[in-house]
């Protein structure tokens, strides 16, 4: 079974920076697995940040970047916001269909 | 506008069945892959099946492959989850979600998901 590992959660002060990252179980993340990225809140549907690795979602602040970080792929906060307190989900794509959520990280802004 | 308005959730008990909609305006339904995500309560998201634009092709996670099926039918711009044989472990939030265009892999739009209660 295929599990994609994410930090369970970081704390960031405000205009800082947080580098999340999202690894397979088994193997690496390259950028055929067209990791995404997704924000989400309590109570809330989640928020597509940023898709194929490394493109923004239309709308989203350009603090928000994705790339692969050696075999990992990651989001980075760039001058953290307290409305970026949330939980930050990746998605792999594994062919054939099938798609895994990471774990989740919860990102503390204070 | 994209609009993903799910129902059909509620209390069911062990072993019991239900079926979740899905009405999807805003765009050419018939175009587009389409998704259930799953997010019980306090955890995090899991993906759980999908329907090719057609209906022709459906793939499913591992843990709902045999109890659960996806269906759609285009003429109502609706997408469908029928959960058979609940177990506690199914209550969850559901969300129906949009793939994006063919070229790309991820979600772009999600709705605001409807609650499944697995109880005696």
């Amino acid at each position: 079974q295929t599990v994609v590992t994410q930090e369970p959660s970081f704390s960031v002060s405000p205009g800082g920076t947080v580098t999340l990252t999202c690894g397979l179980s088994s193997g690496s993340v390259s950028t055929t697995s067209y990791p995404s990225w997704y924000q989400q809140t309590p109570g809330q549907a989640p928020r597509t940040l940023i898709y194929s690795t490394n493109t923004r979602s239309s709308g989203v602040p350009d603090r928000f970047s994705g790339s692969i970080l050696g075999n990992k792929a990651a989001l980075t906060i760039t001058g953290a916001q307290a409305d970026d307190e949330s939980d930050y989900y990746c998605v792999l794509y594994m062919g054939s269909g099938i798609y895994v959520f990471g774990t989740g990280t919860k990102v503390t802004v204070l | 506008e994209v609009h993903l308005v799910e129902s059909g959730g509620g209390l069911v008990q062990p072993g019991g069945s239900l079926r979740l909609s899905c009405a999807a305006s805003g765009f050419t339904f018939s175009s587009y892959t389409m998704h259930w995500v799953r997010q019980a309560p306090g955890e995090g998201l899991e993906w759980v099946s999908g329907i090719s634009a057609g209906g022709g092709t459906t793939y499913y996670a591992d843990s709902v492959k045999g109890r659960f099926t996806i269906s759609r039918d285009n003429s109502k711009n609706t997408l469908y989850l029928q959960i058979n044989s609940l177990r506690a472990e199914d209550t969850a939030v559901y969300y129906c979600a949009r793939r994006t265009t063919v070229a790309y892999f991820y979600f772009d739009y999600w709705g605001q998901g409807t609650l499944v209660t697995v109880s005696s």
